[in-house]
């Protein structure tokens, strides 16, 4: 069965950090795109970061340019992202989604940016 | 503008036919983009529906019933989801998809629909 787990979500103040992953299992994760996204409350998807099968290449949004580092670990099928100086308006789940078709999805994370 | 505009809500009745709209910014042109589409309902994560850049060239979610099928719209601009035979579990939030520019990918605002 095809699945992502993400974790490393919590409650951190403004200018603080997380390190979220995600777990992959049930496909060849070195040979898949993979993506975060993100949703705020009872707003719409964002599409966040995404990192190419090899790691040769990230994209991120322009609003998390600088704070956010996607990465990967394809011995151990696992995505991160590294989110520093984090603000209130990245409050959101966010989910790791697989494929170029971004058609695997994660049950997400949530992280709340709140003092 | 943002790059992919969809209405914010829709309305049908079940049984009948629901066509939501994806219209690409002006300058985009919808006959080169390969259009995703996703269904997300309360408390879940999005689940992929389909991919459609013509009808020689489309992909149908793993599961998805086909009353579910893609088009588009050259005169507007816009892909469309054409859901057909609507049942009150399609009621849910559809969002499209594309990838843009420097392999960035942007979501549209999403369409709530709602069956009654």
């Amino acid at each position: 069965e095809v699945q992502l787990v993400e974790s490393g979500g919590g409650l951190v103040q403004p200018g603080g950090s997380l390190r979220l992953s995600c777990a992959a299992s049930g496909f060849s994760f070195s040979t898949y795109w993979m993506s975060w996204v993100r949703q705020a409350p009872g707003k719409g998807l964002e599409w966040v970061a995404n990192i190419k099968e090899d790691g040769s290449e990230k994209n991120y949004v322009d609003s998390v340019k600088g704070r956010f580092t996607i990465s990967r670990d394809n011995a151990k099928n696992s995505l991160y992202l590294q989110m520093n100086s984090l603000r209130a308006e990245d409050t959101a789940v966010y989910y790791c989604a697989s494929g170029y078709s971004v058609d695997v999805w994660g049950q997400g994370t949530t992280v709340t940016v709140s003092s | 503008q943002a790059v992919l505009t969809q209405p914010s809500s829709l309305s049908a009745s079940p049984g009948a036919s629901a066509s939501l709209t994806c219209t690409l910014r002006s300058g985009i042109n919808v006959g080169t983009y390969n259009i995703y589409w996703y269904q997300q309902k309360p408390g879940r994560p999005p689940q992929f529906l389909l991919r459609y850049k013509s009808d020689s060239d489309k992909q149908q979610g793993s599961g998805v019933p086909s009353r579910f099928s893609g088009s588009k719209d050259a005169s507007a601009n816009a892909g469309i989801l054409l859901i057909s035979g609507l049942q009150s579990e399609d009621e849910a939030d559809y969002y499209c998809m594309i990838w843009h520019s420097s392999a960035s990918v942007v979501f549209g605002g999403g369409t709530k629909l709602t069956v009654l």
